[in-house]
């Protein structure tokens, strides 16, 4: 089993739809859950960063954290086509130096 | 200083030769790391560096693969004998200290012919 599962899609929804996109984990030494946003052949670009349990809200972002279930959730409310992109889910752990990453899942917003 | 910076952003090798990367991470972050992503997939770990020191190297990196951080600054990131399978985008992140924030530069991306 991966340290971190991402179902990689691909999404398709029209513009103004709420998005769900979650990742699943098994290392419960994770206290630090970050979701990227990643363009073609573009490097990841840091969208939210939440410690431990709860949730978070930037925009039309909300990050969730669900400890006890080992599930992390980010939220796009009204979303618009320039949202579609590959969005990454990351964490780490005070005790482990590296992030590790789901493998991303493709949304696609159309107008 | 806008960010983490990547050069080349793309290289194109033939097989067999050595290629080096660079990353200059944000001006007051000692975290640096390195990670290779290809079509498809999240980043895969290479390696990574507080300061000067090299904390963890990847066990599925071969030896061909070497990363150095002089003085915590930049680091630069070898591959000698170049393969096919080495064709990727090669990532570089930093961070302020462990745990918070990583940043991640456009990327450098490998084709090996």
């Amino acid at each position: 089993q991966k340290e971190v599962e991402q179902d990689p899609g691909p999404l398709s929804v029209p513009e103004g739809a709420i998005v769900s996109l979650n990742c699943t984990y098994s290392n419960s030494a994770f206290q630090y859950f970050m979701w990227y946003r990643q363009y073609s052949r573009k490097g990841p670009e840091l969208l939210m960063y939440t410690y431990s349990s709860g949730n978070k809200e930037d925009g039309r972002f909300t990050a969730q954290v669900d400890k006890s279930s080992k599930y992390i959730s980010l939220f796009i409310r009204d979303s618009q086509p320039s949202d579609s992109a590959t969005y990454l889910c990351a964490m780490a752990a005070p005790t482990l130096g590296r992030l590790y990453f789901g493998r991303g899942t493709q949304l696609t917003v159309w107008p | 200083d806008t960010g983490v910076s990547q050069n080349p952003r793309h290289k194109i090798t033939k097989r067999g030769q050595n290629v080096t990367f660079r990353c200059d991470p944000i001006s007051e972050h000692n975290r640096l790391y390195w990670y290779r992503q290809t079509l498809g997939q999240g980043p895969e770990f290479l390696t990574y560096f507080q300061n000067e020191a090299q904390l963890e190297k990847s066990r599925l990196l071969s030896d061909r693969f070497s990363a150095e951080r002089p003085k915590g600054s930049f680091s630069t990131l070898e591959i000698q004998r170049t393969e096919q399978g080495d064709s990727a985008m090669y990532l570089c992140a930093s961070s302020s200290r462990e745990n918070t924030e990583a940043f991640f530069g456009q990327g450098t991306r490998l084709t090996v012919v």
